[in-house]
């Protein structure tokens, strides 16, 4: 089945830097990476995804790059804030009837 | 705006003792998992059903089960509460079976002594 590594595990920053959060997935089949970010006592929430067909996706402050050769995908987060505190977790499927299998989590902690 | 709804927030129980997590979603969606989340292992499939009637095993079942009551719930049984089945658990529902599109619940914290 399908793997997926992610780090770091924790990611300090200062506020106003950029913070990058690297995901591997093992299973080429995979054609679907969405990010989550969960914010202390919530359940995750989606804030960005990407498709095989498309190299990088982005949206405001935030930006997922995808290399589909080396089995990597990345998140990026500019011009970071405090609210950008939270831990955050990439995925992979198999898009239409794949089930989505999660990253570890990386704890992002932004300070002022 | 309700998405998807988890009782209870907060559990204790006792090893022995059974419990149900219950989860409905109003969004009409067809697809329901349940997650369990432990420091440094992400979140991890316990059971889903991928259409009312259905439930298929996940990555890790043991100790668990589960009933598709409807369309809109999907509950979660302990019927024999072990500590090592202390974590936070969410349940999340989808349009399709597919990873597009997981809403989740805000989870229950369960502790096992």
């Amino acid at each position: 089945g399908e793997n997926v590594e992610q780090h770091p595990s924790t990611l300090s920053v200062q506020e106003g830097d950029s913070a990058v959060i690297k995901c591997t997935y093992s299973d080429s089949a995979s054609n679907y990476f969405p990010w989550y970010k969960q914010e202390l006592g919530k359940g995750p929430q989606l804030i960005i995804d990407i498709r095989s067909n498309v190299g990088e996706k982005k949206d405001q402050r935030i930006a997922v790059t995808l290399n589909k050769t080396a089995k990597h995908f990345s998140l990026h987060i500019t011009e970071t804030q405090p609210e950008d505190s939270a831990v955050y977790f990439c995925a992979a499927s198999r898009d239409s009837w794949g089930k989505l299998q999660f990253g570890a989590g990386t704890q992002v902690v932004v300070t002022p | 705006n309700a998405g998807v709804t988890q009782t209870p927030k907060f559990q204790v129980l006792k090893t022995g003792q059974s419990m149900t997590l219950q989860c409905a979603q109003d969004m009409n969606h067809n697809s329901m998992y349940w997650y369990r989340q432990d420091p440094g292992m992400g979140l991890r499939l316990i059971y889903y059903s991928a259409s009312e009637g259905t439930t298929d095993k996940g990555e890790v079942p043991n100790g668990y089960n589960v009933s598709r009551l409807n369309k809109r719930e999907f509950s979660l049984r302990l019927e024999s509460a072990a500590p090592s089945q202390t974590s936070v658990y969410f349940c999340a529902s989808s349009e399709t079976q597919g990873g597009y599109g997981y809403t989740f619940g805000s989870g229950t914290r369960l502790t096992v002594v």
